[in-house]
């Protein structure tokens, strides 16, 4: 079975400032994709990136950056000089090769930034 | 292209009744999956249709089912609705049912209360 866990259920932090959502998996499975998605307060659950587990470098997409590190099993998240429009909740999710697109998600980690 | 669309959005039903969802996903997409989302046990997978068979079902009752049509829109139905049912449900839609590049698209939800 799978797990994904979010220690952090909820942060907050002023704008500009950087915040590191943190991400640990389990899984036995050798060929698993680990994903972030980010919930705005609308509901629909916005793709951020995806991984697999062959693939541990880190990626940056403007101010986004993920760290993926296998030996801790943790697929950590960065937003550099957060903005307003970032808080949202969000979202760490796992699924294995054999399972088809079935997601397991994390608990969620709610952002709220600040002005 | 249209994004994934879910109707209604919004529904309100009383305990024993029973509901059916619709999902139309995004165009040329095969794989349809649905997730409950709910405070307390957060995003849960509840089941993946690919090409009208189910292929992959997460740990719900069977009063929880759904159904593919040959144009990929998915329905999915639960009967004698409970209070617990009360919940946002996630419909995605992605090309296949696995590999590397498969992304999952999800639509808005619909918000299911049951009274």
């Amino acid at each position: 079975a799978q797990k994904v866990t979010q220690a952090q259920t909820e942060i907050s932090v002023v704008e500009k400032e950087d915040v590191t959502l943190d991400c640990v998996y389990e899984t036995r499975d050798t060929t698993y994709y680990l994903f972030w998605y980010k919930q705005p307060p609308s509901g629909e659950l916005v793709f951020l990136i995806r991984r697999n587990s062959f693939d541990e470098q880190n990626e940056i997409s403007g101010r986004y950056s993920w760290n993926f590190q296998k030996s801790t099993s943790s697929f950590n998240f960065t937003i550099t000089a957060s903005q307003v429009v970032d808080s949202a909740v969000y979202f760490c999710a796992l699924s294995v090769a054999n399972a088809g697109n079935m997601l397991t998600f994390g608990g969620g980690t709610r952002l709220m930034v600040k002005p | 292209k249209a994004g994934v669309t879910q109707t209604p959005r919004y529904l309100i039903k009383t305990r024993g009744q029973q509901v059916t969802l619709s999902c139309s996903p995004i165009s040329g997409h095969r794989s349809v999956s649905w997730y409950q989302q709910t405070p307390g046990q957060g995003l849960q997978f509840l089941f993946e249709y690919f090409s009208e068979t189910q292929r992959n079902k997460g740990n719900f009752p069977g009063r929880f089912s759904g159904r593919q049509f040959s144009n990929s829109r998915s329905e999915m139905n639960v009967s004698t609705l409970e209070l617990g049912d009360s919940a946002l449900y996630l419909c995605a839609s992605s090309l296949e049912t696995s590999g590397l590049d498969n992304e999952q698209f999800f639509g808005p939800g619909t918000r299911l209360t049951v009274l």
